[in-house]
C-alpha cells in the first residue's frame, strides 16, 4: 500500500518564477494538506483540501494556491517565487474525521 | 494564535535509559495533541495521538501524557535505542470537526541515543 507520493523530490527555481508541486495521497485518504518546512523549523500549515475545495488556510500569501482533483491528488502552486520560499514542502493526507496524518517525503525547493 | 515550545536543544540519552521530551503550548487547549518522528530529509511519521480527555496513552515503548491544566505534554521512550535517534515533533489541532484543522507544529526536539 503506497503512502503519500510527492513529485518532484528536488527543484531549483529562479526568483520571480512559478512552481507547481504534486501530491498523491495514501490510498483511502480523501483529505490533503500542504506544509512548508524551513531548515531547523517545524512544518507550517499552508492549506487543506477536501472534495476539491480549500477548507482551511494558514498564514500564507495569495501567491500560494492549490488544487485538488477528483482522484484526491493535489497540486501546490507558488507564484513570483522569493528567496524565502526555499524550503521543504510536505504533503499530508488523511481521511476526514480520522486523525493521524500520513506525510510524504517532501519536495525540496531551492530558489536562487 | 497557538504557540508551541519544545526543547530546542538536542537531548542526549544513553542507550537503555528513558528519554523524556516536553511540549508546552499557550492559548487555547487543543482537542487533540499528536507526536511525530522526523528523520533527516524525510517527512514526519505519525506516532501517537492523545485527546484532551485522556491523561495517558501508550504504544509499545512509547508513552504520552497530556496535562491540560499545565498545558503540557510529555513524550517518553523507554529502553531507548540508537535507532530512536531522530527529531520528535509535537503538533496540535483544534479538532473542530472533520479533521479540517491544520496542524500547528513545534520546532521539534532532536534526540540522540548514544550506545
Amino acid at each position: 500500500d503506497a503512502g503519500v507520493t510527492q513529485s518532484p523530490t528536488h527543484l531549483i527555481k529562479t526568483r520571480g518564477q512559478q512552481v507547481t508541486l504534486r501530491c498523491s495521497p495514501k490510498s483511502g485518504h480523501d483529505t490533503v494538506s500542504w506544509y512548508q518546512q524551513a531548515l531547523g523549523q517545524g512544518p507550517q500549515f499552508i492549506f487543506q483540501y477536501y472534495e476539491e475545495e480549500e477548507r482551511q488556510r494558514g498564514n500564507f500569501p495569495d501567491r500560494f494556491s492549490g488544487h485538488q482533483f477528483p482522484n484526491y491528488s493535489s497540486e501546490l502552486n507558488v507564484n513570483a517565487l522569493l528567496l524565502g520560499d526555499s524550503a521543504l514542502y510536505l504533503c499530508a493526507s488523511n481521511r476526514l474525521f480520522i486523525y493521524g496524518y500520513t506525510f510524504g517525503s517532501g519536495t525540496r525547493l531551492t530558489v536562487v | 494564535s497557538q504557540k508551541i515550545e519544545q526543547n530546542s536543544e538536542a537531548l542526549n540519552i544513553q542507550e537503555g535509559k528513558t528519554a523524556t521530551l516536553t511540549c508546552n503550548y499557550t492559548n487555547y487547549s487543543p482537542a487533540y495533541l499528536q507526536w511525530y518522528r522526523q528523520d533527516p530529509g524525510r517527512g514526519p511519521v505519525f506516532l501517537l495521538l492523545i485527546r484532551e480527555n485522556e491523561k495517558e496513552k501508550r504504544k509499545e515503548r512509547l508513552k504520552v501524557t497530556f496535562d491540560t491544566t499545565l498545558k503540557q505534554s510529555l513524550f517518553h521512550i523507554t529502553a531507548s535505542q540508537p535507532a530512536d535517534s531522530a527529531t520528535y515533533l509535537c503538533a496540535l489541532d483544534r479538532g473542530s470537526g472533520g479533521g479540517a484543522d491544520g496542524l500547528t507544529f513545534g520546532k521539534g526536539t532532536h534526540l540522540i541515543i548514544q550506545p
